[in-house]
């Protein structure tokens, strides 16, 4: 069965950090870039970062440079998101999802169920 | 690139066709326009990629069809389970890969 299932979501202070996990498993992980998409309440899909299958490449959304890191592990099946100096308006339901593609960037064809994470004070 | 997803919201009564309208601020080679069923509490679905071909297990009442900068999701008759919200999203140009504001497909 072809799955992503995220982890690591919760309440966390403004300016803290988090470190959300996302897991594979049912497909190839090593063949296959994945994203990571958020929802803030209220609000439309929100594109957030890519890293190729390899991890060699590494694309950020404007409204979260400077502050994310992403890897993954092959190895572990799993890709990591870290987020720095969080700010209410990186509350929200995040998701990682594969993309269709292998060398290209094709679209988001398996989602995880996302990961809630509440930046409160 | 800034996609424009049209109307906003569209009420329909179930059996009636639905035509939403994803326009693209740049030209947008079709075989990277891709469009996802969203409903609350679920994750996005993948519904269209290439523009015009169903993903796996999407039935045939959706269908997709544009070029250039003017991309249309049709449901021929739509049926219960189709009231979402429905975005479009690009991957031909640099990123960041913005998604389409949504269209609400709601019951009338």
């Amino acid at each position: 069965q072809v799955q992503l299932v995220e982890s690591g979501g919760g309440v966390v202070q403004p300016g803290t950090s988090l470190r959300l996990s996302c897991e594979a498993s049912g497909f190839t992980f090593s063949s296959h870039p994945i994203h990571w998409v958020r929802q803030a309440p209220g609000r439309g899909l929100e594109w957030v970062a890519l890293i190729s299958s390899d991890g060699t490449y590494k694309h950020l959304g404007d409204s979260v440079k400077g502050r994310i890191t992403i890897s993954r592990d092959n190895s572990k099946n799993t890709m990591y998101l870290q987020l720095s100096s969080l700010r209410d308006d990186d509350t929200g339901v995040y998701y990682c999802a594969k993309d269709r593609g292998t060398r290209y960037y094709l679209g988001m064809d398996v989602w995880g169920q996302g990961t809630t994470v509440t930046v409160s004070s | 690139i800034v996609l424009t997803q049209s109307p906003g919201t569209l009420s329909l009564s179930p059996g009636e066709r639905a035509t939403l309208s994803c326009r693209a601020s740049l030209s947008v080679t079709s075989t990277y326009l891709v469009w996802y069923q969203h409903k609350p509490g679920q994750a996005p679905r993948l519904l269209m990629y290439g523009a015009s071909t169903r993903a796996t297990g999407i039935p045939d009442r959706f269908s997709g069809s544009g070029s250039g900068t003017d991309f249309t999701l049709t449901i021929s008759r739509v049926e219960p389970e189709d009231f979402a919200l429905y975005y479009c999203q690009q991957f031909g140009s640099s990123p960041p890969w913005t998604f389409g504001q949504g269209t609400k497909l709601e019951i009338k």
